[in-house]
């Protein structure tokens, strides 16, 4: 599965849009980009996923550039609950193990 | 309410003995994982399940053991050889990724269980 690099922090003003940025340069063609959130002591929640289009949802935008080298995490309009460590994850389809793998993530600080 | 369990959120041992993590789902998921997260870390994985019967070493198998006797119960064992048993638990779910044929799939994660040995 291909690397993917993330900010180590980030912080936003409640009620703004939170962009957080992954890049995963090496993606190959069957990978899909997922994104997950860890609030403090809880289990990861998924949040969305996508390959190569856009991706909209309750509770995120993914953007990813049309070379698939870089992708975006878009929450509109932040609240303090969205403070987390947000995961960005490259897995491509099938595989052997089946299992994602989670790097260190950006923990993002949302501040009133 | 569809889920996944785990039990206890807080678990205190001794070194030396074996200690059983629950975990449970009533997502009828075929595909079960257990993780283990240090402070500061990433998650890295343990044992993995497709099916009833079946399990599979993760990247960090040595002194823990699982069984998969039931779809929806996967409990993990930290026995005494684990080196470095603290660690915060997490177990998860998803539909099997060999059987479904999906193109891609999302986990779901329990609370998690932190195990304190001393």
């Amino acid at each position: 599965d291909a690397k993917t690099t993330q900010p180590t922090s980030m912080d936003c003003a409640e009620g703004r849009a939170a962009n957080l940025p992954c890049n995963h340069s090496t993606i190959s063609g069957n990978e899909y980009v997922y994104w997950y959130r860890q609030i403090h002591s809880q289990g990861p929640q998924y949040i969305i996923h996508g390959l190569k289009n856009n991706e909209t949802n309750e509770m995120a935008s993914l953007i990813i550039t049309e070379d698939r080298k870089s992708s975006t995490l878009i929450l509109p309009h932040a609240t303090l609950r969205d403070t987390a460590v947000y995961y960005c994850i490259v897995r491509a389809y099938g595989g052997s193990q089946g299992n994602l793998i989670f790097g260190k993530g950006t923990k993002l600080s949302v501040k009133p | 309410d569809g889920g996944i369990t785990q039990s206890p959120k807080y678990l205190f041992r001794k070194e030396g003995q074996n200690v059983t993590l629950s975990c449970e789902q009533n997502l009828n998921h075929d595909a079960m994982y257990w993780y283990r997260q240090d402070p500061g870390q990433g998650l890295r994985l343990i044992y993995y399940s497709q099916i009833v019967n079946d399990f599979q070493k993760g990247d960090i198998a040595e002194g823990y053991s699982v069984s998969r006797e039931k779809k929806e119960s996967f409990p993990l064992t930290v026995t005494s050889a684990q080196k470095n048993p603290t660690a915060f638990y997490l177990c998860a779910s998803s539909v099997s990724f060999k059987l479904s044929g999906a193109g891609s799939y999302e986990q779901y994660f329990g609370p998690g269980t932190r195990l304190t040995v001393t």
